[in-house]
């Protein structure tokens, strides 16, 4: 699977758009991107994932670049329920394949 | 998607010794993944367990430490052997659903601290 670069860490103000970059230059054609969370003391949790489309559902939308070397996820409104470690990672599409998790970004909401 | 449930939630154990973790889920599953999580690290696969076969383990981990076991479609379980303080993890289990988002359910972790 390709390799994903996240910056360790953000903040967010409650109520503002949560912007996450992720670098993954070596995707290739087959490769989807997956967003997954954690939340503290939990396991983690699908949110989104995209091939080349923009994609959105009820927790976030995600937008990838033309040329598939970068995605941003985007949580409209952040809550502080959504402080959490938000995960990039790409793999081919199929559930069977594993995740391989990299260090992701720890997403603080401050009120 | 899945329920997963693991047992214990948590323990508190002495080197040397060794605790078997439990992974339930609620409907039948053809993989189980196990993952550990080190304090304040990222998940690392440590093996996949299909039914009816051996347990195939990543990079760095071996089935003597590691042992486990995938009696049917629901339940696994996963042995940490002659435990140390390095042990000292959250375990999870998870699942493969072939839904339309081909997504990876996770069970809530098992959290071992080595004394």
């Amino acid at each position: 699977d390709a390799k994903t670069t996240q910056p360790p860490s953000m903040d967010c103000a409650e109520g503002r758009a949560a912007n996450l970059p992720c670098n993954h230059s070596t995707i290739s054609g087959n490769e989807y991107v997956y967003w997954y969370r954690q939340i503290h003391s939990q396991g983690p949790q699908y949110i989104i994932h995209g091939l080349k489309n923009n994609e959105t559902n009820e927790m976030a939308s995600l937008i990838i670049t033309e040329d598939r070397k970068s995605s941003t996820l985007i949580l409209p409104h952040a809550t502080l329920r959504d402080t959490a470690v938000y995960y990039c990672i790409v793999r081919v599409g199929d559930a069977g394949n594993m995740l391989t998790f990299g260090g992701g970004t720890r997403l603080m909401v401050k009120p | 998607s899945a329920v997963i449930s693991q047992k214990p939630s948590r323990d508190i154990c002495q080197r040397g010794t060794s605790l078997t973790i439990q992974c339930q889920v609620d409907s039948q599953v053809t993989m189980m993944f196990w993952y550990r999580q080190q304090p304040g690290q990222s998940l690392t696969l440590i093996a996949t367990a299909n039914q009816g076969s051996e347990a195939t383990y990543e990079s760095g981990f071996v089935i003597d430490k590691f042992p486990i076991s995938r009696p049917n479609l629901t339940f696994s379980t996963l042995t940490v052997s002659n435990m140390s303080p390095e042990d000292s993890s959250i375990y999870l289990c998870s699942v493969p659903i072939r839904n339309n988002y081909n997504e990876q359910f996770f069970g809530p972790g098992t959290r071992l601290t080595v004394l």
